[in-house]
């Protein structure tokens, strides 16, 4: 069965520190990976998307195969990065959503 | 380029009824999937459709339809609605071209509330 686990249901960080967001999944076949970023009263749009292995917002995530990771981070985090965040495989016009992870950047 | 919408925002039914939800996607996507977002289950895959089939299903019961028409307009249907059909119903759509999908763009979702 696909799964994804985000085992962060909350995390709080200062303005300036560097945030990790957890990604694990369990898929068959080989699935392209994103991050999804909703703020608040905005719709889900997309973060990160693994093989475009761009940086949005200063946003970076390694896709580790062996360890079927997609970790999601930034270095410094700012106060609009407060958001809800989901990891996503993505494979045949499905996106399997983990449960996110709510983010708070404290001033 | 105009974003992908959905109508009607919001919805408000009684057990029982059946709905219709509408999704336009964006301008060229060919590919339309939609998804429910409840509290207690997160984001959950009901269906895709492409060039007005379905390729692709979730886990939900029968009393979840959908269809697409030949401008890539999707809608979806709900039937003998149950209080646990209360969601908010997203539709994404995506370009597909050469066997690769793009990325998918979310529209703002249809809140529906069951009574």
């Amino acid at each position: 069965a696909q799964r994804v686990t985000q085992p962060e249901k909350l995390l709080s960080v200062f303005k300036g520190a560097p945030v990790e967001l957890k990604c694990n999944y369990s898929y068959s076949g080989s699935p392209e990976l994103f991050w999804y970023v909703q703020y608040s009263r905005q719709r889900l749009q997309l973060l990160l998307r693994h093989i475009s292995r761009e940086s949005i917002k200063g946003f970076t995530a390694d896709l580790n195969k062996g360890e079927t990771s997609f970790h999601l981070k930034k270095p410094f985090a700012q106060e609009e990065d407060s958001a809800m965040y989901y990891c996503a495989p993505f494979n045949a016009g499905k996106s399997t959503f983990g449960d996110g992870t709510t983010l708070t950047v404290k001033p | 380029k105009a974003g992908v919408t959905q109508t009607p925002r919001y919805l408000i039914k009684t057990r029982g009824q059946q709905v219709t939800l509408s999704c336009s996607p964006i301008s060229g996507h060919r590919s339309v999937s939609w998804y429910q977002q409840t509290p207690g289950q997160g984001l959950q895959f009901l269906f895709e459709y492409f060039s007005e089939t379905q390729r692709n299903k979730g886990n939900f019961p029968g009393r979840f339809s959908g269809r697409q028409f030949s401008n890539s307009r999707s809608e979806m249907n709900v039937s003998t609605l149950e209080l646990g059909d209360s969601a908010l119903y997203l539709c994404a759509s995506s370009s597909w071209t050469g066997g690769i999908y793009d990325e998918q763009y979310f529209g703002p979702g249809t809140r529906l509330t069951v009574t």
